[in-house]
């Protein structure tokens, strides 16, 4: 396979429930990202990992928990979300450094993921 | 802080062209520009990096004003695959963060 992918691609779960996203690259990439994009918002950064230290937290509630195991593998666990966590979380991968600018961002198709 | 996109959507003909602003309220380092069909992935268009500087690919070019904060995104003689969500990423020089996107749907 190449490039970032995500599974699994659709996850339907409940405030009580424990899940994980999973997404890995084939991009020989050393950074990568956790974007949440929900209806009629914008792209928001969520978690950079950069050679699996985590280097951004955007403020994230830790309902949310993230776990880079290697360059290649990125998690996302999720326990006792709340209904507007519901959205289309976004995987992505770049050559690595600083989140900045020069960074050519590659992304997963995402999950999407419904809390009931 | 957010860039802001202009227009929010916009509808075309086959063969037409169309624009796209990204600006900001602070100094920019870069540009970027992604595209987003529905149901799949953001994909990579191109990035400027220097002020003043303009790329291209197909019949799809850019701008960057760096002294207006501002980039353009030129999509000419539109074709059925443009169709999708046009975001635009900004670096300020402390973080990159992405617009709220542009809707554009070109009918045939």
């Amino acid at each position: 396979e190449t490039g970032v992918t995500q599974t699994p691609r659709h996850l339907v779960m409940g405030m009580t429930n424990k899940k994980s996203l999973k997404c890995e690259q084939h991009l020989g990439h050393n950074a990568m990202y956790w974007y949440k994009q929900s209806a009629k918002k914008p792209l928001e950064l969520m978690f950079v990992y950069n050679f699996k230290e985590q280097t951004e937290n955007n403020s994230v509630p830790s309902r949310f928990s993230p776990e880079c195991p290697n360059s290649s593998h990125l998690f996302l666990h999720l326990h006792t979300l709340q209904p507007e966590d519901s959205a289309l979380y976004l995987c992505a991968s770049s050559q690595g450094g600083r989140h900045s600018g020069a960074n050519v961002l590659t992304f997963g198709a995402g999950s999407r993921l419904t809390v009931l | 802080q957010q860039p802001v996109q202009s227009p929010q959507a916009v509808i075309l003909r086959e063969g037409e062209d169309a624009v796209i602003n990204c600006s900001s309220s602070k100094a920019l380092y870069s540009v970027h520009w992604y595209r987003q069909k529905h149901g799949e992935a953001p994909v990579f268009l191109m990035i400027l990096l220097k002020g003043g500087e303009q790329k291209g690919h197909d019949k799809i070019s850019a701008s960057f004003n760096e002294k207006k904060q501002q980039s353009s995104l030129y999509l000419t003689a539109s074709q059925l695959s443009y169709s999708g969500t046009y975001f635009c990423g900004t670096e300020n020089g402390q973080n990159f963060v992405f617009g709220p996107g542009t809707r554009l749907s070109v009918l045939p």
